[in-house]
């Protein structure tokens, strides 16, 4: 009964590689977020969809590439991984414009070597 | 300076201690203000969230708007070592404004 489930839960990989993380989330939420989280803990959106449709892309690099195939799925697609994107990467939802009451996944640590 | 600033911490209190965690920040546009728990390598877990100013408590737990310091707090009383954690603040302004501003965090250990 996971509400906001990500998969994989750890990731470590080459400098240059793709790699991909997905998220979903069975609440019947119409938003759903990417933020990553630095060493620091500092959380910062990255993207945001409503039903499939981006609607929030922060000042993040063409190397990240989000994919709605439906309302109830996000993924993360990085391309040409880089030592900086180590990181933990959390999915999130929430109702249609309820950004108050967001659901957070458990994260996905991704380790860039 | 950040739009929304907090001391990482970490605070430490014996258990049953009242603790008072805090967040000031500079946007006065800020509507919608958010507390999170987020246990060692875990996600976040939205605890409360308040509209505007005022108090809003749930439990052990009483959230506290200062609109006009810019100043919001979170209290818990009778503090228990499951309360150990980091606690995030976030707020987000009025009319849909479409993403949260986070603050980094307080790490907070209740000791027996």
């Amino acid at each position: 009964d996971t509400a906001v489930s990500q998969t994989p839960k750890y990731l470590v990989t080459q400098m240059g590689n793709d790699k991909s993380i997905k998220c979903e989330q069975n609440l019947g939420h119409d938003t759903m977020y990417w933020y990553k989280q630095d060493s620091k803990k500092f959380l910062k959106i990255m993207f945001s969809y409503n039903n499939k449709e981006l609607i929030i892309n922060e000042t993040v690099p063409n190397r990240f590439s989000p994919k709605s195939p439906d309302k109830a799925h996000l993924n993360l697609h990085i391309n040409s991984l880089e030592l900086g994107d180590s990181a933990v990467y959390f999915c999130a939802s929430s109702p249609l414009g309820a950004l108050e009451t967001q659901y957070f996944g458990p994260g996905t640590r991704l380790l860039v070597l | 300076q950040k739009e929304v600033e907090q001391d990482p911490g970490p605070l430490s209190v014996p258990e049953g201690a009242i603790v008072s965690l805090n967040c000031t920040y500079s946007n006065s546009a800020f509507q919608y203000f958010m507390w999170y728990r987020q246990y060692s390598r875990k996600g976040p877990e939205l605890l409360m969230y308040t509209y505007s100013s005022g108090n809003k408590e749930d439990g052990r737990f009483t959230a506290q708007v200062d609109k006009s310091s810019k100043y919001i707090s979170l209290f818990i009383r009778d503090s228990q070592p499951s309360d150990s954690a980091t606690y995030l603040c976030a707020m987000k302004g009025a009319g849909g404004g479409n993403k949260l501003t986070f603050g980094t965090g307080t790490q907070l250990k209740v000791e027996l």
